[in-house]
């Protein structure tokens, strides 16, 4: 199935520091959501999308809904150690029910 | 946001054994769930689509009488893996999709790891 490019990979970053990470596709998204996922666990939603150019914050974390319909990225400001795990997005067009996912990136907070 | 619950969250068995996995809605209901497949440091692999009351949809190369799958109600679906052998060791995620008008959230369960002997 198709998989949306994430980047980074990975990131090591101090802790107090933000932290963006984004994902593209080369079809077009009606909803993007952004998970986070600690070892062991499912994916947890953090943020859900369903406009162009929308920005949507939760806490620390704010994520937009790229202007083009192929892109989101995703934001966390002022990293804690708890923020530690790996990141997901997964976009929806509007054809079918399925969500496709990013390869998605590893974050470690250096205290 | 919804609740999704999974069972067992792990399970050993003995190759050649069926393994049944439960996958609930806690509190909306669901036509539509997925199965996902996760292998270690990678993203979700999805299974197949499973649709309430009728017959589920397999991704290319998912055997399907390999890994059964029930969606008897619109808060349950069931994966069975069938005569389990080591391969089929991993961890198996289900998801739910959730509507609130137009607009359509996918909520995880918390995961069930297999482990087969």
């Amino acid at each position: 199935g198709q998989q949306l490019n994430q980047s980074p990979q990975s990131m090591f970053i101090q802790e107090g520091e933000d932290v963006s990470m984004n994902c593209t596709s080369s079809s077009i998204f009606n909803t993007w959501l952004w998970y986070k996922q600690d070892p062991g666990e499912g994916p947890v939603l953090l943020i859900a999308l369903y406009k162009a150019g929308e920005l949507t914050s939760n806490g620390r974390l704010t994520a937009q809904f790229g202007i083009t319909r192929k892109d989101s990225f995703l934001n966390i400001s002022a990293s804690i150690p708890s923020d530690v795990g790996i990141y997901f997005c997964a976009g929806r067009s509007n054809t079918g029910n399925q969500f496709y996912f990013g390869t998605g990136t590893s974050l470690t907070v250096i205290p | 946001g919804a609740v999704v619950s999974q069972h067992p969250s792990r399970v050993i068995c003995k190759s050649g054994t069926s393994v049944k996995i439960e996958c609930r809605s806690l509190d909306f209901q669901a036509t539509t769930m997925f199965w996902y497949r996760q292998f270690p440091k990678q993203s979700l692999m999805l299974m197949a689509t499973s649709n309430e009351g009728s017959k589920a949809t397999y991704e290319q190369g998912v055997e399907k009488d390999k890994f059964l799958i029930n969606h008897a109600s619109l808060t349950l679906s069931t994966l069975t893996v069938t005569s389990a052998h080591p391969e089929d060791s991993s961890f198996y995620i289900c998801s739910a999709l959730s509507f609130s008008g137009s607009k359509e959230t996918q909520y995880f369960g918390p995961g069930t790891r297999l482990l087969v002997l």
